[in-house]
């Protein structure tokens, strides 16, 4: 199975960046990947890392060393939309196991 | 594309009463997943459908789950009789194929409060 960890909540002001951590374990990788998530919503995917290095997608990078087995997500240029759940997910084994999330708060 | 459809989006029972869940997959979509995700937690695979057959039911409680894939389209999953422990979003996601080539597709949720 996965063990995931990620912190509970992050607070951050409107225009910042901010770092969210993964800690992973895990057989048999198969890729890591990030998930948002608004309150009430469906997760909807982010990002995917499969080698290590650091992939970016506009605002959102995320970084993956398969050798430490972390990753981060990176949010650049903060807005109060992007106050969601960030979810870190591993697929092992070819079944993809959730972390339990990190609270990301917005402020102006 | 239409996206995974899921109904109903709440539901509120007693606990020992029964319950369904429905969900569309994307069409073309083979691998459907059931997640449970209680409140305050990350989703938890319950049961992964290979067309209509299962690939993954490990951590699904058959005691009182049950879940089907009839003719590799729609799937519905079954609670009975509920407890409170079973109050969670069931959320269900679709993709092309197993692997992670394929990305995940997640529906709404049905959100199950058990009283």
């Amino acid at each position: 199975g996965q063990n995931i960890d990620q912190p509970t909540e992050m607070t951050a002001t409107e225009g910042a960046i901010v770092q969210i951590n993964c800690t992973y374990q895990t057989s048999g990788f198969n890729g890591l990947f990030w998930y948002q998530q608004h309150a009430g919503e469906a997760p909807t995917f982010l990002s995917y890392n499969v080698l290590d290095g650091l992939e970016e997608k506009g605002r959102f990078s995320s970084f993956l060393s398969r050798s430490k087995g972390y990753s981060y997500l990176l949010l650049k240029e903060l807005q109060m939309k992007d106050s969601a759940s960030y979810l870190c997910a591993v697929m092992g084994d070819y079944k993809l196991s959730f972390g339990a999330g990190t609270t990301v708060t917005v402020r102006a | 594309e239409a996206g995974v459809a899921q109904s109903p989006r709440y539901k509120i029972i007693e606990k020992r009463q029964s319950v369904a869940f429905w969900c569309n997959p994307i069409s073309g979509h083979a691998t459907l997943y059931w997640y449970q995700q209680i409140l305050g937690q990350g989703p938890k695979l319950l049961i992964q459908f290979q067309n209509n057959g299962v690939v993954d039911d490990s951590q699904l409680p058959k005691d009182r789950f049950s879940a089907e894939r009839l003719k590799g389209v729609d799937s519905t999953l079954k609670i009975q009789p509920a407890k409170l422990e079973d109050s969670a979003v069931y959320l269900c996601a679709s993709s092309l194929g197993v692997g992670s080539n394929y990305g995940y597709t997640f529906g709404s949720g049905t959100r199950l409060t058990v009283v």
